[in-house]
């Protein structure tokens, strides 16, 4: 079956940091990436999304390569701001399956 | 900009009593959703709805079902609550109905059982 797994459950770093979330999927189909975000008191949006095996995908600064060879889709930031605080979800849609599956989710807190 | 509307934000029930969840979409979108959000941050699709097909998680329970109007509105009801149904539901919508779809979602209404 389709799986994603996250395996930070809460990262906490200091503004201007590094951001390093790990992502790792598992599908037979063919799939599409995602990160979504959500801040609090709001529904996930949209933060980056890639359809092609190792394409990068990029959004206000934040970067994920889809690597099928490792089947992974990490979500990287150079320098971490406080307006970061959210939670960020992996995302993996696969061809033949009407579902989204979302990753158990990473609380990122920023401190300033 | 929100685009997905859900009433209420919030509701406190008893176990047994039946609620209701409206949600409206604004982007002339042809698909909708349901999504229970649990404490944990945990997102499980329950249902996806166009004007031809309605398609249920499998592990849903029938005490829920989706009541829609037009393809701009989907509603949620659950005929009698349980405490396991405490959780935030998010209704969110879809151009069009493959899963790679970019997803819109409302706010959430969050649901607790006393």
């Amino acid at each position: 079956g389709n799986s994603v797994t996250q395996m930070q459950g809460q990262v906490t770093l200091s503004e201007e940091e590094f951001l390093f979330i790990n992502c790792t999927y598992s599908t037979t189909g063919y799939p599409t990436l995602f990160w979504y975000v959500q801040y609090p008191g709001e529904g996930p949006q949209l933060l980056l999304k890639v359809t092609t095996a190792n394409n990068k995908g990029s959004s206000r600064g934040f970067e994920a390569t889809y690597d099928k060879g490792t089947t992974s889709f990490h979500l990287q930031k150079a320098s971490v701001q406080e307006s970061d605080s959210a939670v960020y979800y992996c995302v993996l849609s696969s061809s033949g399956s009407w579902q989204l599956i979302f990753g158990s989710g990473t609380q990122l807190t920023v401190m300033p | 900009e929100t685009a997905v509307f859900q009433t209420p934000n919030y509701h406190v029930t008893q176990v047994g009593n039946e609620v209701s969840f409206n949600c409206k979409q604004t982007l002339g979108h042809d698909t909708m959703y349901w999504y229970k959000q649990d404490s944990k941050k945990l997102l499980k699709i329950m249902f996806s709805y166009n004007n031809k097909q309605l398609i249920v998680n499998e592990t849903v329970p029938r005490r829920f079902s989706p009541q829609s109007s037009d393809k701009a509105h989907l509603n949620l009801r659950i005929k009698s609550v349980e405490p396991e149904d405490s959780a935030v539901y998010l209704c969110a919508s879809s151009k069009g109905t493959i899963s790679n779809e970019r997803l819109f979602f409302g706010h959430g209404t969050k649901l607790s059982v006393l």
